[in-house]
C-alpha cells in the first residue's frame, strides 16, 4: 500500500545543516520527491531522484535514497531563514505521475 | 510565464451549501490535477485531467464532488452538498507533459481555503 511518513517538526539553527527524513513503504516507487510549502503558498518543487540513484545534490539541497530501508533524505547545508516552510516528500508509483505525499516536515530556522 | 490561477482564494460556507472553485493552468499544459489538502496533512490527489479527459478519479468522492475541464483548459471542482469535513484547502497543479513519471513536473497554484460551518 501507499503510505509516506515524516516527522512533523524540525528545528536548526541559522548556519547548520539541516536534514528531513522520510519513509515510504511501497517498493514499486520509482520517483520520490521533495515539495517546499511557505505560508499561504502552493507546493514548490525542489528536487527529485530516481530509484536507481543513491544521491543527488543540487547547489545546497542533497538528497539521499535508501531502496533497501525505503528510506529518503533531504539535507539542506547553511540553512537560512528563508528555508523556513514545511516539507514535503511524495512518490510516484502509478502511471499518470500522480503523487503520493507525505505529512509534511514543518523546518524552523532560528537566527 | 503565469503561473497557475486559482479563484477565490478563501471561501467560507455553512454546511450542506454548494461551493465551486476555479483553476487556470500555465498556459499549454496538458495535463491539470486537483489536490485535497487537509490541515496537517499531505495533499491527497482528487482527480488527474489529461487535456479534456480523466485519467484517474478513484480518489474523487463523487456523492458530493464533480469537476469538469472544458476545452482542455480551465477547471471546475464543485461540492454539492458541503460537510464539515470538507474544510481544507483545494490545489490546483498543472504539468505540460501526458504526465510521465518522474521528469514531468507539477506546477502548484496557491490554493483555495475553504471553511466548512
Amino acid at each position: 500500500g501507499e503510505d509516506v511518513e515524516q516527522s512533523l517538526f524540525l528545528s536548526v539553527r541559522e548556519g547548520d545543516s539541516s536534514v528531513i527524513n522520510c519513509t515510504y513503504t511501497d517498493s514499486s516507487s520509482t520517483y520520490l520527491y521533495w515539495y517546499k510549502q511557505e505560508p499561504g503558498a502552493g507546493l514548490q518543487l525542489l528536487t527529485y531522484i530516481f530509484s536507481n540513484m543513491d544521491m543527488k545534490q543540487d547547489q545546497r539541497l542533497t538528497v539521499l535514497l535508501n531502496k533497501k530501508d525505503k528510506h529518503l533524505s533531504l539535507r539542506i547545508a547553511d540553512t537560512q531563514t528563508g528555508d523556513s516552510a514545511i516539507y514535503f516528500c511524495a512518490e510516484s508509483i502509478r502511471a499518470g505521475n500522480m503523487l503520493t505525499f507525505g505529512g509534511g516536515t514543518r523546518l524552523m530556522v532560528k537566527p | 510565464e503565469a503561473g497557475v490561477a486559482q479563484s477565490p482564494r478563501y471561501k467560507i460556507i455553512e454546511k450542506r451549501q454548494s461551493v465551486a472553485f476555479w483553476c487556470n493552468p500555465i498556459s499549454g499544459h496538458a495535463t491539470l490535477y486537483w489536490y485535497q489538502q487537509i490541515l496537517g496533512q499531505g495533499p491527497k490527489l482528487l482527480i488527474q485531467f489529461q487535456n479534456n479527459g480523466v485519467v484517474d478519479d478513484s480518489q474523487l468522492p463523487k456523492d458530493r464532488f464533480s469537476a469538469e475541464r472544458l476545452k482542455g483548459v480551465d477547471s471546475t471542482l464543485k461540492i454539492q452538498p458541503a460537510k464539515l469535513e470538507d474544510s481544507a484547502v483545494y490545489l490546483c497543479a498543472s504539468s505540460p507533459n501526458a504526465g510521465q513519471r518522474g521528469t514531468d513536473t507539477q506546477y502548484f497554484g496557491p490554493g483555495t481555503r475553504l471553511t466548512v460551518l
